[in-house]
């Protein structure tokens, strides 16, 4: 099993540039996450989904949008990205029994500039 | 409303020293504690939950209710325990999302 995985590993956008980063996973857990990691803030949440065809908004959805079309996949778009979208993204991933138990994803780097 | 605090964001010892990563909570109810681990290049894993009363590569950590607060400790700290370290927290109910402190830096020197 491969666990969570994330593509791209490492991206430079210039400002206004938009992209999606994609998250994928093979344990048929219903719950998905993104997050965002900065020095000093720890980890916040940006969007999340309960299941296939359902989101819900994080602690700091602005700028994000999101998609859960499949279960194994969960998107996080930046249509219009702006230097302070620099930081490093995770996706997570849990059961529903299990929800405190998340695993992650190894993290793409994103550098806005 | 749900919050985490670690109010240590570097915190470094030699090794052999006892080490404590501090973790408060805020939370109305009763509340699931939990430890997460992330080392150099690795990816972020759950370490220990307060629930299982475990102890995790010699680390434990006890819930305490008075004082809200769930500490993480280990008596010999060990180099490769350098990492950064989350408290998180997770609402009883069914709640499908964590609350994580800002984190700790662990640094164990040589």
């Amino acid at each position: 099993n491969a666990g969570v995985t994330q593509t791209p590993k490492f991206r430079v956008l210039k400002t206004g540039q938009s992209m999606t980063l994609l998250c994928a996973q093979d344990m048929n857990h219903e719950y998905m996450y993104w997050y965002r990691q900065d020095p000093g803030m720890g980890l916040r949440l940006i969007h999340y989904s309960v299941g296939e065809g359902t989101t819900a908004k994080g602690e700091v959805p602005d700028g994000y949008n999101v998609s859960r079309l499949k279960k194994q996949n969960f998107l996080l778009g930046l249509e219009s990205a702006a230097p302070s979208q620099t930081s490093v993204y995770f996706c997570a991933s849990s059961s529903i029994l299990l929800a405190y138990e998340q695993y992650f994803g190894p993290g793409t780097r994103l550098t806005v500039t | 409303a749900q919050r985490v605090t670690q109010p240590e964001k570097l915190l470094s010892v030699f090794k052999g020293a006892p080490v404590e990563l501090k973790c408060n909570y805020s939370y109305s109810g009763s509340p699931e504690l939990f430890w997460y681990v992330q080392y150099s290049r690795q990816r972020l894993q759950l370490l220990l939950r307060h629930i299982s009363r475990e102890s995790i590569k010699g680390f434990t950590a006890d819930l305490n209710k008075g004082e809200t607060s769930f500490h993480l400790k280990k008596p010999f700290a060990q180099e490769e325990d350098s990492a950064m370290y989350y408290c998180a927290l997770h609402s009883q109910g069914g709640s499908e999302k964590l609350v994580f402190g800002k984190g700790t830096k662990l640094t164990v020197n040589p």
